[in-house]
């Protein structure tokens, strides 16, 4: 009974430097959501899906990527790391029912 | 002006009383979601509403369409009841816009 797991839990990023958080989640949700959280700013929608194949921008997309190539999956890429990232990202999996958080990443960029 | 607006943006509360926090939305919605989030970063979702009310527990949630605003009320607080809540809606497109949180600490 996983629910939605992120990874990693914690990562420091160098400026210029690329990575991928990877969420995964085993409930069988058609949407998923990556979020930033930033003390005085509260969630933001970063990209979401919908369905396996689908993507679309959500309210802070820029310089970031995502990929759903398997329903399960949803990642988040961030090519070019900036210390304007330095953020905790939480994902979430859902249906028109509800959802459910993974517990989040916290990235720094230096 | 934020789509999502809450009140209050902190709220201190003595164990047992009753508490209420307020949530109105300036965009068209599919649905309201209402979060809580601990001190130790975790998320829960708590109730989605489109319509009308939903009750879990000591947890109430309300919901007015017409009137744009969704309340969660909190019966017999506890100090395990000290968290954010968020208030999120969900547009129509599934895009979701977030509240910026209401702090609640409830002392016992």
């Amino acid at each position: 009974n996983a629910g939605v797991t992120q990874t990693p839990k914690f990562r420091v990023l160098k400026t210029g430097q690329s990575m991928t958080l990877l969420c995964a989640q085993d409930m069988n949700h058609e949407y998923m959501y990556w979020y930033r959280q930033d003390p005085g700013m509260g969630l933001r929608l970063i990209h979401y899906s919908v369905g396996e194949g689908t993507t679309a921008k959500g309210e802070v997309p820029d310089g970031y990527n995502v990929s759903r190539l398997k329903k399960q999956n949803f990642l988040l890429g961030l090519e070019s790391a900036a210390p304007s990232q330095t953020s905790v990202y939480f994902c979430a999996s859902g249906t028109h029912y509800g959802y459910t958080f993974g517990s989040g990443t916290r990235l720094t960029v230096v | 002006k934020n789509e999502v607006e809450q009140s209050p943006q902190n709220l201190t509360a003595q164990e047992g009383e009753f508490i209420t926090i307020n949530c109105s939305y300036s965009v068209g919605i599919s649905a309201l979601h209402w979060l809580q989030q601990h001190p130790g970063g975790g998320i829960v979702s708590l109730f989605m509403l489109s319509s009308g009310k939903k009750k879990h527990g000591r947890l109430i949630a309300t919901i007015n369409i017409q009137e744009k605003h969704s309340s969660l009320h909190i019966t017999a607080s506890h100090p395990r009841d000290s968290a954010v809540y968020i208030c999120a809606v969900r547009a129509n497109n599934n895009d979701m816009r977030f509240g910026a949180g209401t702090r609640l600490t409830v002392k016992p």
